[in-house]
C-alpha cells in the first residue's frame, strides 16, 4: 500500500497566518492527490482534487501543488471557520489511502 | 441538492453482525461509483470498500476482506455494507460517499459529497 505521510501532525495559527500543510507520498502518485478538511464531529469536506484542483464552492484561499512525491496544501489567510483536521489521499493505487491527518488550531 | 444518509448502526458483539445502508438522493444514483470510508474514534480516516455504478466491481481494504459485502440497490438509491464476523477494531463511524467520477483499475476519483456518519461499537 502506498503510504502518505503529513506533516505537521499539528499546528497553531493566527487569524490572517498563511499556512501549509505538507503531504509526502511513499511512491509516485502522479496528480492523483486529494485534500479534505474535517470539522470536529462532521464528515469529510472535499477541497481540492487531482492535486491543485479546486473543489466547487471552496473558497480561494485554498490551494494544493505538487512537486513530485510531495504536495502541499496551502491557506492563504487563515479564517475562524479554517479551524478543523486536514487530510491528503492519494487515489493513484488501491487501496485508497489517506495521510494520518494535520490538526489546524487558530 | 446531494444527500447521503446513513443508518444500520449500533452496539454488536465480536463475532456479530451488522448491516449498513446508505440512502442517495439529488442526483443519478446509478451513475457513480460509491465508497464507504471508517474513521475510528480520535482516529483518521480509512477506506473500505467501492462498488462501480452497476455493482459488476468492488474493492476492499485487506483488513475486511472475506467479512464485509458492499452492495447497492439502483431502484432504491441505496449502498450497503454487510458487516459479518465483527472485531473490536471494527468500531469506527462508517461513512457513504460518492466518488465525484470514474473510477478505473487502481486509479480513482475523489469523493465529493459524504453523509454525515453512523457509529458501529463492537464490544461484549
Amino acid at each position: 500500500d502506498i503510504q502518505m505521510t503529513q506533516s505537521p501532525s499539528s499546528l497553531s495559527a493566527s487569524v490572517g497566518d498563511r499556512v501549509t500543510v505538507t503531504c509526502r507520498a511513499s511512491q509516485n502518485i502522479r496528480s492523483f492527490l486529494n485534500w479534505y478538511q474535517q470539522r470536529p464531529g462532521k464528515a469529510p469536506k472535499l477541497l481540492i482534487y487531482a492535486a491543485s484542483s479546486l473543489q466547487s464552492g471552496v473558497p480561494s484561499r485554498f490551494s494544493g501543488r505538487e512537486s513530485g512525491t510531495d504536495f502541499t496544501l496551502t491557506i492563504s489567510s487563515l479564517q475562524p471557520e479554517d479551524s478543523a483536521t486536514y487530510y491528503c489521499q492519494q487515489t493513484y493505487n488501491s487501496p485508497p489511502t489517506f495521510g494520518q491527518g494535520t490538526n489546524v488550531e487558530i | 441538492e446531494v444527500q447521503l444518509v446513513e443508518s444500520g448502526g449500533g452496539l454488536v458483539q465480536p463475532g456479530g453482525s451488522l448491516r449498513l445502508s446508505c440512502a442517495a438522493s439529488g442526483f443519478t444514483f446509478g451513475t457513480y461509483w460509491m465508497t464507504w470510508v471508517r474513521q475510528a474514534p480520535g482516529k483518521g480516516l480509512e477506506w473500505v470498500a467501492n462498488i462501480q455504478q452497476d455493482g459488476s466491481e468492488t474493492y476492499y481494504v485487506d483488513s475486511v476482506k472475506g467479512r464485509f459485502t458492499i452492495s447497492r440497490d439502483n431502484a432504491k438509491h441505496s449502498v450497503y455494507l454487510q458487516m459479518n464476523s465483527l472485531r473490536v477494531e471494527d468500531t469506527a463511524v462508517y461513512f457513504c460517499a460518492r466518488h465525484k467520477g470514474y473510477c478505473s483499475g487502481d486509479n480513482c476519483s475523489p469523493t465529493d459529497y459524504w453523509g454525515q456518519g453512523t457509529l458501529v461499537t463492537v464490544s461484549s
